[in-house]
């Protein structure tokens, strides 16, 4: 069965620092793999996504980038954090049905 | 308008009451659409898909209705572990195609003793 990872679990981190957020994706081959973003109180917003290895789609403008180095790994990463960027944030795998990780809160103080 | 509107909630329930949610959707080339749970601080888990001919999973029951851009989620004999947010959430795409998943902002339901 599949299973997705992310880590950390949660993150604290000041204003201006750097971000590098891990996904990684067991029992599936060339999985399509999103990134999303939930802020307090908000819904869920999709950031990126990719269907294959070095192939990044951005949805919205913003401070972060994407990166997918292997097949089953997905990155999302930042060179400054604003605090805008405070949030849950979530890896997803699949195609018109999506099954999430157990996701990243972020905040940025 | 929003692309996916969900009914405002909260709903606080007993035990063993049933429970309506609706949805309705904007975008008439949705392909596929879902009800996800999600639980506090926790991420969506997939309760079930729908289809328009209608679909039941135990105490479960969701339509679709195309004509009308709407799709709604019965819950019978509500349970205490029932109690979490429910999306409704739409897809452009269908089948194993990528795509971006739209989520309505949820209803909050309380099921208590």
């Amino acid at each position: 069965s599949q299973t997705i990872h992310q880590w950390p679990a949660t993150l604290v981190q000041p204003v201006g620092s750097p971000l590098s957020l891990e996904c990684t994706v067991e029992g599936t081959s060339n999985p399509n793999l999103y990134w999303y973003r939930q802020a307090a109180g908000r819904g869920l917003q999709l950031l990126f996504y990719s269907v294959g290895i070095g192939q990044i789609s951005s949805e919205v403008p913003q401070n972060l980038s994407a990166s997918r180095p292997q097949d089953r790994q997905f990155i999302l990463s930042s060179k400054k954090l604003l605090l805008s960027d405070s949030g849950f944030y979530l890896c997803a795998w699949g195609g018109a049905a999506q099954y999430f990780g157990p996701g990243t809160r972020l905040t940025v103080l | 308008r929003k692309e996916v509107e969900q009914d405002p909630g909260p709903f606080n329930v007993p035990e063993g009451a049933t429970v309506a949610f609706n949805c309705t959707y904007s975008n008439s080339a949705s392909q596929s659409f879902f009800w996800y749970r999600q639980d506090c601080r926790k991420e969506p888990k997939l309760l079930m898909s729908v289809y328009s001919s209608g679909n039941e999973d135990g105490r479960f029951t969701a339509q679709l209705n195309r004509a009308s851009q709407y799709i709604s989620l019965l819950i019978r004999d509500s349970k205490l572990s029932d109690s979490a947010t429910y999306l409704c959430v739409v897809n452009l795409a269908g089948g194993t195609s990528y795509g971006k998943l739209t989520f309505g902002q949820g209803t909050i339901l309380t099921v208590h003793p």
